[in-house]
């Protein structure tokens, strides 16, 4: 089956740094959608993509899907405190389905 | 508005008895989504309703779990006989027809099989 491949697993950095991540699949995907989970809570949607190459931004976060249909990133500037959580990345292949196929997560752990 | 509401938050049970997990989804929302999460991983599809079409259970691991959606609404994710390697968090999300791929998570079931 689909399977995507994220990483890094976990890092952790310096408040204001830029942190990057991303993620591989050995299968076209037709959307990318990257969520942030807080400690016992539900994901949340961060930034959804549509199209091979498109570059989105939402504040401090940009996520791009690759030309190839087989990759995405996200990354996050000037980190903060609150930027702490894991990160998924998530795919929808070709099939017309809400189903989602996510990545084993980043966990983001921000020093002040 | 309110968000995706899960009950019970919590819940331990004992090896070989039946649980139920109750979803209400977004209002308005006509796509519904169960996922179950292991410590430490990512999120493993379940089952998936849209509207009244018949749902995707590919991803319900055996016979054991079932779900079911009334009134095109509130969802219960039933585990008969649960197993040990049946703990786990259990999200379920719902999304709008159209853009069914934007989902959103309520904060998920707990579950402890003992």
């Amino acid at each position: 089956g689909q399977q995507l491949n994220q990483s890094p697993q976990s890092m952790f950095i310096q408040e204001g740094e830029d942190v990057s991540m991303n993620c591989t699949s050995s299968s076209i995907f037709n959307t990318w959608l990257w969520y942030k989970q807080d400690p016992g809570e539900g994901p949340v949607l961060l930034i959804a993509l549509y199209k091979a190459g498109e570059l989105t931004s939402n504040g401090r976060l940009t996520a791009q899907f690759g030309i190839t249909r087989k990759d995405s990133f996200l990354n996050i500037s000037a980190s903060i405190p609150s930027d702490v959580g894991i990160y998924f990345c998530a795919g929808r292949g070709s099939s017309n389905t809400g189903k989602l196929i996510f990545g084993q997560g980043t966990t983001l752990q921000v020093k002040p | 508005g309110a968000g995706v509401s899960q009950s019970p938050s919590n819940k331990v049970t004992e090896k070989g008895k039946d649980v139920e997990l109750r979803c209400d989804p977004i209002s308005g929302h006509t796509a519904l989504y169960w996922y179950r999460q292991s410590l430490g991983q990512g999120l493993e599809f379940l089952i998936y309703f849209q509207g009244n079409s018949a749902p995707d259970k590919s991803g319900l691991p055996s016979d054991r779990f079932s779900a079911e959606r009334t009134g095109g609404s509130v969802s219960t994710l039933t585990i008969q006989r649960t197993q040990q390697e049946d703990s786990a968090v259990y999200l379920c999300a719902s999304s709008t027809r159209d853009r069914y791929y934007e989902q959103y998570f309520g904060p998920g079931t707990r579950l402890t099989v003992t």
